[in-house]
């Protein structure tokens, strides 16, 4: 069964500074990951996804992600933080072997960009 | 832009009480999802839903839960006899293939009582 974790509950980032999220995961074919970010009372907003390809992968606000194998992780990275980028942060996976249909999310991160 | 809604977004109801929480995928989608979310903390997937059935559950999604989806574009989550712990925020989300991204609703806060 697949798992992904976040080993950071909460992470502090100055403004203007480069920020990171940590994700790691567990499958047992080949992984699509994916981050979500969450603002208080709203729903979960796609940032990013790794299917295959490039390692580096861009999506929305910024954002950037890289998939290491070898590593199984998946860490969410901004240049520069905002602190509008403070929000809950959550990686996801979905196990392709077999086929499955769910995608399982971590626990979430929380992301404080102090001004 | 396309969304996902959710209705109610927010419904009390006494412990025991059946519960039906409503959702409208993306017209064009055929991955259908509920998750649950308690005190803003962990996503917990609860099922999938593909070509009419049930495609994966979880372990919380016992014979208390069940989902349909009646016409075509609704898809309905029924809690049968509601617990205190199903206090939580309701998310549906749905994709239009294997590779996607969910979209999701904004969700349903369900209060038991």
């Amino acid at each position: 069964a697949q798992s992904v974790a976040q080993p950071e509950d909460q992470v502090n980032v100055a403004e203007g500074n480069p920020l990171t999220v940590k994700c790691t995961y567990s499958v047992s074919g080949n992984p699509y990951l994916f981050w979500y970010v969450q603002y208080p009372n709203r729903g979960l907003q796609f940032l990013l996804k790794y299917i295959t390809g490039d390692n580096l992968v861009k999506g929305s606000y910024g954002f950037e992600a890289e998939f290491n194998k070898s590593q199984t992780s998946f860490h969410l990275k901004k240049p520069s933080a905002l602190v509008s980028d403070s929000a809950l942060y959550f990686c996801a996976v979905r196990d392709t072997r077999n086929r499955d249909d769910k995608i399982i999310f971590g626990k979430g991160t929380r992301l404080h960009i102090l001004p | 832009e396309p969304e996902v809604t959710q209705t109610p977004s927010h419904q009390v109801t006494q412990m025991g009480q059946e519960v039906i929480l409503r959702c409208v995928p993306i017209s064009n989608h055929l991955y259908f999802y509920w998750y649950r979310q308690i005190l803003g903390q962990k996503v917990e997937f609860l099922v999938s839903f593909y070509n009419n059935e049930i495609s994966e559950k979880s372990e919380i999604f016992d014979d208390q839960f069940s989902v349909e989806r009646p016409d075509g574009s609704n898809f309905t989550l029924k809690i049968r006899s509601t617990k205190l712990e199903d206090s939580a925020m309701y998310f549906c989300a749905s994709t239009a293939g294997h590779t996607g991204e969910l979209f999701f609703g904004e969700g349903s806060r369900l209060t038991v009582l």
